[in-house]
């Protein structure tokens, strides 16, 4: 258990279905951040909180939509997705933004995502 | 652009000690962590460098060369449980705090 929660764990959806992933910390972090893991690929960085306010997006297709309410909740909002966007979404928090010894990231288990 | 290698997979024996290394060219450095993924987990943190030399932790300890664009993960008295995927991160510097992930390195113990 790494203080960071994300549900679900798994879910299927088809490609002119609207789901939301959501992520919840309890480690007091400022900043979190949504990842994507594809088979095969390197671990990419999608969108990054910091403080409640989204400072980066990754050339991030439109179809993701990501929420942050408070510091404590992320949620990434999906809409018309595409089968080649099947992939581990990780979220993570870490108690700073920018890199430094307090930028480790914390992540969740992960959301694993099979769009049909 | 941004650009990370390591070895795909290794294999080791139980007790005995292995090196994982990670080259990168990146626009900027600002940091390389190595991070931890067992099968179906969530990464975990391991060590954090930004100056030349070595971080030792435990049973592991990283080391970092930013003229070369070099570092290693090394793993001493290997465990079964040590089997996992390590990942190299590098930041740039510059405004962007976009980490560039490694694909990553599949470590295997056996007895």
């Amino acid at each position: 258990e790494t203080g960071v929660t994300q549900t679900p764990r798994h879910l299927v959806m088809g490609m002119t279905n609207k789901k939301s992933l959501k992520c919840e910390q309890h480690l007091g972090h400022n900043a979190m951040y949504w990842y994507k893991q594809s088979a095969k690929k390197p671990l990419e960085l999608m969108f990054v909180y910091n403080f409640k306010e989204q400072t980066e997006n990754n050339s991030v297709p439109s179809r993701f939509s990501p929420e942050c309410p408070n510091s404590s909740h992320l949620f990434l909002h999906l809409h018309t997705l595409q089968p080649e966007d099947s992939a581990l979404y990780l979220c993570a928090s870490s108690q700073e933004f920018r890199a430094s010894s307090n930028t480790e990231a914390f992540f969740g288990q992960g959301t694993r995502l099979t769009v049909v | 652009g941004q650009n990370i290698d390591q070895p795909t997979e290794m294999t080791a024996t139980e007790g005995a000690i292995v090196q994982i290394n990670c080259t990168y060219q990146t626009s900027g450095f600002n940091g390389l962590f190595w991070y931890q993924q067992h099968a179906g987990e969530a990464p975990t943190f391991l060590s954090y460098n930004v100056l030349d030399g070595l971080e030792e932790k435990g049973r592991f300890s990283s080391f970092l060369s930013r003229s070369k664009g070099y570092s290693y993960l090394l793993l001493k008295e290997l465990q079964m449980k040590d089997s996992a995927s390590y990942l190299c991160a590098v930041f740039p510097s510059g405004g962007s705090y976009i980490p560039t992930f490694g694909r990553g390195t599949s470590l295997i113990v056996h007895p």
